[in-house]
C-alpha cells in the first residue's frame, strides 16, 4: 500500500518552462490537496478537489492550474515557471467518509522544484 | 493578519523536559483541531486531533484547546531525541472543510 505518491521527487526548471506535478493515491480519497510549503510560511494551500471532475481555488493559486480526471490522480501545472515558485511542494489526501477524523490528511513525500 | 499563528522557534530543549507548543487562530468557526509533525525531508504525518474544546492524551502527547481564547497547545512530556521535528498545528471549521496550517515550529531535543 504506497499510500499517496509524487512524482519528480526533484526538479530544476528555467524561468518560463513549464511542468507537470503528479499525485496519485491507492486509498480512494475524495478529497486531495497541493500546498506548497516555504521557509517561515508554513503549507500553503494552492489548489485541492473534493472529487473526480472538480477542482478549486486555495490561498495561493496564482501562476498554478491543476486537473483531476481521475479519482486516484491530481496534476499540478505550471505554465511559464518563476523563480517565486521555489518551494517544496506537497501533496495530500483524505476521505470525509472515513471511519475516525475525517480531516486527517495523508501526505507525500514532496518534489522539491527550484525555479533558476 | 494570517488565520492560524504559531512560533516557528527553533525550539531547543535537553531530553526528558516538558514541551509545550502552541497555535492562536482569528476565526471562531474552527471546530477540528489537529497536530502535525514533519521530520527533515519528509510529509507531515497526523499526530493529535481534538474537536471542539478540551484536552486529549495519548501517552506522552497532551493536546488542549481552549476556544475562548482561540488558543491551541501541544505538550510532550519526558521529550526524546526521536521528537525532534517540526510541529505544525492545523484546524478546520468541519469535518468536510479544508485544513488550515500553521506555520510550524521546529523543536530539537538534545540528549
Amino acid at each position: 500500500n504506497a499510500g499517496v505518491t509524487q512524482t519528480p521527487k526533484f526538479r530544476v526548471l528555467k524561468t518560463g518552462q513549464s511542468m507537470t506535478l503528479l499525485c496519485a493515491q491507492d486509498m480512494n480519497h475524495e478529497y486531495m490537496y497541493w500546498y506548497r510549503q516555504d521557509p517561515g510560511m508554513g503549507l500553503r494551500l494552492i489548489h485541492y478537489s473534493v472529487g473526480e471532475g472538480t477542482t478549486a481555488k486555495g490561498e495561493v493559486p496564482d501562476g498554478y492550474n491543476v486537473s483531476r480526471l481521475k479519482k486516484q490522480n491530481f496534476l499540478l501545472g505550471l505554465e511559464s515557471a518563476a523563480p517565486s515558485q521555489t518551494s517544496v511542494y506537497f501533496c495530500a489526501s483524505s476521505s470525509p467518509s472515513g471511519a475516525g477524523l475525517n480531516t486527517e490528511a495523508f501526505f507525500g513525500q514532496g518534489t522539491r522544484l527550484t525555479v533558476v | 493578519q494570517k488565520e492560524v499563528e504559531q512560533d516557528p522557534g527553533p525550539l531547543s530543549v535537553p531530553e526528558g523536559a516538558i514541551v509545550s507548543l502552541n497555535c492562536t487562530y482569528s476565526n471562531s468557526a474552527f471546530q477540528y483541531f489537529m497536530w502535525y509533525r514533519q521530520y527533515s525531508r519528509k510529509g507531515p504525518e497526523l499526530l493529535m486531533y481534538t474537536y471542539s474544546s478540551g484536552n486529549k492524551e495519548d501517552g506522552r502527547f497532551t493536546a488542549q484547546v481552549d476556544k475562548s481564547s482561540k488558543y491551541i497547545s501541544l505538550f510532550i512530556r519526558d521529550s526524546q531525541p526521536s521528537d525532534s521535528a517540526t510541529y505544525l498545528c492545523a484546524m478546520s471549521r468541519t469535518s468536510y472543510d479544508k485544513v488550515i496550517f500553521g506555520p510550524g515550529t521546529s523543536l530539537s531535543v538534545i540528549p
